[in-house]
């Protein structure tokens, strides 16, 4: 199976900061990278598919970069309704497709 | 707007069959564009894919619990359900429905999932 590994595992932040996610693939997955936000209690919701293409409805300031084994998830400026956990997931070739362990961007 | 929504027991007993049941509205199952998905998280942990299915039956499963899953679908119903057998505390997670969607207008498919249901607590003990 690919292992998929975030870091930071949780970090502090501020509101107008910009807040960087990084996931580190355990070989190649071209662009098969989605990021979801999940809220405690709450179901996943896709953010970002193909490693950089905004799902419709998710806010301008949350963008996806990366190919091959590295990847970054960017929050330009972090807003109240941001402060959640956010889990990259690939989806390259046969399954099992795996989560990464999530990162958790808790208020400063 | 698609929903999905996941049913059944909330406490199993170990080494009995878990059984839950996802009920899509908004769409049709029966269409046969979409596979749909189960996904686990264990309470304070990371996300787990379970398996697969898709409306002619066929299904994919996460090879570290295919000994144990089994899915099936009902067009009828516009359902998809999970059995996960001889369960232990292990299995005790929220367990999710989903929908894989997809894009395949390059030369490459991209599968994600989205959207999801609201999730369902199955606790096993005894």
């Amino acid at each position: 199976d690919i292992q998929m590994t975030q870091s930071p595992s949780s970090l502090s932040a501020s509101v107008g900061d910009r807040v960087t996610i990084t996931c580190r693939a355990s070989q190649s997955i071209s662009s098969y990278l989605n990021w979801y936000q999940q809220k405690p209690g709450k179901a996943p919701k896709l953010l970002i598919y193909a490693a950089s293409s905004l799902q419709s409805g998710v806010p301008s300031r949350f963008s996806g970069s990366g190919s091959g084994a590295d990847f970054t998830l960017t929050i330009s400026s972090l807003q109240p309704e941001d402060f959640a956990t956010y889990y990259c997931q690939h989806s390259y070739g046969t399954p099992p497709w795996t989560f990464g362990q999530g990162t958790k961007v808790e208020i400063k | 707007q698609v929903q999905l929504q996941e049913s059944g027991p909330g406490l199993v007993k170990p080494s009995q069959t878990l059984s839950l049941t996802c009920t899509v509205s908004g769409d049709s199952i029966r269409n046969g564009v979409y596979y749909w998905s189960w996904i686990r998280q264990p309470a304070g942990k990371g996300l787990e894919w379970i398996g697969r299915i898709y409306p002619s039956g066929s299904a994919n499963y996460n090879p570290s619990l295919k000994s144990r899953v089994s899915m099936s679908v009902d067009t009828s119903k516009n359902q998809f359900s999970l059995k996960l057998s001889s369960v232990t505390a292990a299995d005790t997670a929220v367990y999710y429905c989903a929908r894989q969607g997809f894009d395949c207008s390059s030369i490459n498919c991209y599968y994600w999932f989205d959207p999801w249901g609201q999730g369902t607590l199955v606790t096993v003990s005894s």
